[in-house]
């Protein structure tokens, strides 16, 4: 069974605070994937790896970075949070084996930025 | 116009009615497509791909039409259980879009 975590449920910042939202999966997938789920948009990407120390923005990178050390984890930073950056975070992994790739979430970081 | 676009309900429907959702994608290069079930404050997790020739699961039932660019989940025998934010998700070479949802409350 996959299982992807999140190294937080919750987490309160202030502005101009840097964050760090870790996630880890154990199926050694090679794709990763960070999203933030806003109501009524949807999942937006933020950014992917398909590979250690390999990244790429996806559809909102700005005031976000990333890393990716090991195949196992890959890291989402705030900088310095904003306000408009409160929201749902969800991380992803996927593998293209079998040729159909299904991406399976972790369970979710809710960022409150006051 | 959005990548991918849905009806986002609420549809509230009594336990055994039939719920179709329906949603449209704008890119025809998409390559695959699938349905995710998203529980209130949960990760959304894959309830069934979508293939060209129309796929059941069970009480699940989905559609796609290429030509259109239009893909359908329907529902028969609604259980309380199956309340939950349904999203339509398009790939095209591991880009995966995702609709905002549609959500479902099945009442007693």
């Amino acid at each position: 069974d996959v299982k992807v975590t999140q190294s937080s449920r919750y987490l309160v910042k202030r502005t101009g605070e840097k964050v760090f939202l870790e996630c880890v999966q154990d199926m050694d997938h090679e794709n990763m994937f960070w999203y933030r789920q806003d109501p009524g948009l949807g999942l937006r990407l933020i950014y992917f790896s398909y590979d250690v120390k390999m990244k790429e923005k996806g559809d909102i990178p700005e005031g976000y970075s990333v890393s990716r050390e090991k195949k196992e984890r890959f890291s989402l930073i705030l900088e310095s949070a904003s306000t408009n950056q409160t929201s749902m975070y969800l991380c992803a992994s996927s593998s293209l084996a079998g040729g159909q790739e299904t991406q399976y979430f972790g369970p979710g970081t809710r960022l409150l930025v006051l | 116009r959005k990548e991918v676009e849905q009806d986002p309900g609420p549809f509230n429907v009594p336990e055994g009615a039939t719920v179709a959702f329906n949603c449209t994608y704008s890119n025809s290069a998409s390559q695959s497509f699938f349905w995710y079930r998203q529980d209130c404050r949960k990760e959304p997790k894959l309830l069934m791909s979508v293939y060209s020739s129309g796929n059941e699961d069970g009480r699940f039932t989905a559609q796609l039409n290429r030509a259109s660019q239009y893909i359908s989940l329907l529902i028969r025998d609604s259980k309380l259980s199956d309340s939950a934010t349904y999203l339509c998700v398009v790939n095209r070479n591991n880009d995966m879009r995702f609709g905002a949802g549609t959500r479902l409350t099945v009442k007693p």
